[in-house]
């Protein structure tokens, strides 16, 4: 079966440091992923797609970048956090007409 | 411009009722709809999905209604327990789109 794995659970960073989320997909091949943030109270905005490796989409000007290196490997970045920054990030992948989450990342910029 | 509105008031239930959550839209034409559950400092998991061709979809104790006239989703939980509160959330995808367009989700609550 398919699972998504997306690491840290909490990360706490300083302003103005790097940042690395990692996802991966497993029991899946050449999936779409996302990265989204949810902001409290409100929608999960989109930040970046990938329909295949190397190829991203950026939905939003921000701070941050996205890269897959592999076919089910996403990785959000940051070469230098802001406190705006903070937020819950997730992962996902999709299938036809279903999203399956990762559980999240909950970042702070302190 | 378009939108995607939940009531953002949380939904206070007694346990054993029906509960009825409402997803409002406008300047689109869905392709789908869905529903997802998240719990707090969970993902979102998918529960329902409705095409625009369909008025209601059921699975167990839930059932979806879709009046694209209305542009409005229901989703309805029966005979709910404490266990189904959560935060539901309301997603479309635009016809011809490629991206879905989240909700803010609707807070439930279901007291014993």
């Amino acid at each position: 079966s398919q699972t998504i794995h997306q690491w840290p659970a909490t990360l706490v960073q300083p302003v103005g440091s790097p940042l690395s989320l990692e996802c991966t997909v497993e029991g899946t091949s050449n999936p779409n992923l996302y990265w989204y943030r949810q902001a409290a109270g409100r929608g999960l905005q989109l930040l970046f797609y990938s329909v295949g490796i190397g190829q991203i989409s950026s939905e939003v000007p921000q701070n941050l970048s996205a890269s897959r290196p592999q076919d089910r490997q996403f990785i959000l970045s940051s070469k230098k956090l802001l406190l705006s920054d903070s937020g819950f990030y997730l992962c996902a992948w999709s299938v036809q007409d279903k999203a399956f989450f990762g559980q999240g990342t909950r970042l702070t910029v302190v | 411009s378009q939108k995607i509105e939940q009531n953002s008031e949380a939904l206070n239930i007694q346990e054993g009722k029906t509960a009825t959550l409402t997803c409002n839209y406008t300047n689109y034409s869905p392709a789908y709809l869905q529903w997802y559950r998240q719990d707090p400092g969970r993902g979102p998991v998918f529960l329902l999905l409705i095409r625009e061709n369909e008025k209601e979809k059921r699975k167990e104790r839930l059932k979806v209604t879709f009046d694209t006239t209305l542009k409005q989703s229901l989703f309805h939980i029966t005979a709910s327990q404490p266990a189904d509160s959560a935060t539901y959330l309301c997603v479309l995808l635009p016809t011809g789109g490629f991206k879905t367009i989240f909700g803010a989700g609707t807070r439930l609550f279901v007291k014993a």
